[in-house]
């Protein structure tokens, strides 16, 4: 069973741009989670899809959003990119929304950002 | 507020035993689990813990301490390819949403 998958690997943008970045979670899986991860700040949430619909959002601009597909894909998008979004940003997939043992939550390689 | 803390940095024999603690503060409490992540690589999922106790995984064992609000993850027969950040994260009651801790770096020497 292929893994999740996030495309592109890397990308470079410049200030004021803007960027799609896409994750395709596990076969059967329904919800899915972005992260940003940096070295100063570690892992954090940025939001959570389900059914097409977000359930949850951390503590971040409106500058990122995302949307999730009926065939369970999803995109986040950032505008307006500033120096300080350079990051890697994961997505996980899981069964369905929630916690718990049959819930893991499983990530992609990630998606390298670089804003200049 | 929401605080996970763990060691920074960990560095340990190849063959010996590894305790890697972290203690967590958090307004809610869905589980706690460990994740691996190689350099460049996806974080892989380790361990959950629910409920208090030892849970034990092939040469991985992860404790979960609820009244304490702490959790270790042990390492028994270091091998080099253990040499990896290990993330410390607490569920939140709100949906599907990890609370990571700035993981450990962990190296192995030979």
């Amino acid at each position: 069973k292929a893994g999740v998958t996030q495309t592109p690997r890397y990308l470079i943008k410049t200030r004021g741009q803007q960027v799609t970045l896409s994750c395709s979670p596990i076969s059967g899986h329904r919800s899915v989670s972005w992260y940003q991860q940096t070295p100063g700040q570690g892992l954090q949430f940025l939001f959570e899809y389900f059914s097409e619909t977000q359930r949850n959002k951390g503590n971040f601009p409106g500058r990122f959003s995302g949307r999730q597909f009926s065939n369970s894909r999803s995109e986040m998008n950032v505008s307006t990119l500033e120096l300080g979004d350079s990051a890697l940003y994961l997505c996980a997939s899981s069964l369905s929304p929630g916690m718990g043992a049959k819930n893991i939550q499983y990530f992609g390689a990630g998606t390298r950002l670089s804003v200049l | 507020g929401q605080n996970i803390d763990q060691p920074t940095e960990m560095t340990a024999t190849e063959g010996a035993i590894v305790q890697i603690n972290c203690t967590y503060q958090t307004s809610g409490f869905n589980g706690l689990f460990w994740y691996q992540q190689h350099a460049g690589e996806a974080p892989t999922f380790l361990s959950y813990n629910v409920l208090d106790g030892l849970e034990e995984k092939g040469r991985f064992s992860s404790f979960l301490s609820r009244s304490k609000g702490y959790s270790y993850l042990l390492l028994k027969e270091l091998q080099m390819k253990d040499s990896a950040s290990y993330l410390c994260a607490v569920g939140d009651n709100q949906g599907g949403k990890l609370i990571f801790g700035q993981g450990t770096e962990l190296s192995v020497k030979p």
